[in-house]
């Protein structure tokens, strides 16, 4: 049992570059989030997903967008990167909606 | 969503118990009080939750002012395997919050010193 595993740990990306960040998890949740920290911040949500095939803004979507086509993964995608992006990711997964959440370890991104 | 406010940083020594202090002073009836740590260099992890009475885990413990606009986070004895962020959240179970989302302060940065 993995867990929450995202992909990849760190990317760096030129302004204008697109990439896709993967975010699985293992434990049929059905809630799924993503979620961005900047240095000496908390968290902030982006897109999250109550289910398969649904996906919702949260505080801060611009510049990204997301899919939920299997139950088990959540992927994030960034069309035109822009320095602004430059944060750490988090994917976040819970089974119900006021349950624990699960977090991944994180993906480091920086757009130079 | 309910505000929290947490010191900006609290230290500790090794083996002596940790009380990190929540304020919540817009708190409603339907609010949850939620804790979770992010140790270095990785996700956040959840500690311990509560509504209304004083909550135990193998983790931590929770005390909740009777008042409920306060709260505080109980490290019984302190490693250095706790060092980390603690952020205190309210989720709130009747607006919207099937949808589970998390707000998060700057939380409380505990040191741990040998």
């Amino acid at each position: 049992n993995a867990g929450v595993t995202q992909t990849p740990k760190f990317r760096v990306l030129k302004t204008g570059q697109s990439m896709t960040l993967l975010c699985a998890q293992d434990m049929n949740h059905e809630y799924m989030y993503w979620y961005r920290q900047d240095p000496g911040m908390g968290l902030r949500l982006i897109h999250y997903s109550v289910g398969e095939g649904t996906t919702a803004k949260g505080e801060v979507p611009d510049g990204y967008n997301v899919s939920r086509l299997k139950k088990q993964n959540f992927l994030l995608g960034l069309e035109s990167a822009a320095p602004s992006q430059t944060s750490v990711y988090f994917c976040a997964s819970t089974v119900l909606g006021l349950g624990e959440q699960y977090f991944g370890p994180g993906t480091r991104l920086t757009v130079t | 969503d309910a505000k929290t406010t947490q010191p900006n940083s609290m230290e500790s020594n090794e083996e002596e118990p940790v009380h990190l202090p929540c304020n919540h002073s817009t708190i409603s009836g339907t609010d949850y009080i939620h804790w979770y740590r992010q140790l270095p260099s990785q996700g956040p992890e959840y500690v311990i939750h509560g509504l209304t009475s004083n909550v135990n885990n193998r983790m931590a413990s929770l005390a909740i002012a009777e008042d409920r606009k306060s709260s505080t986070l109980i490290l019984h004895r302190a490693t250095l395997r706790d060092a980390a962020v603690y952020y205190c959240i309210l989720r709130d179970v009747a607006r919207g919050s099937t949808l589970g989302r998390l707000y998060f302060g700057r939380g409380t940065q505990l040191t741990v010193w040998p």
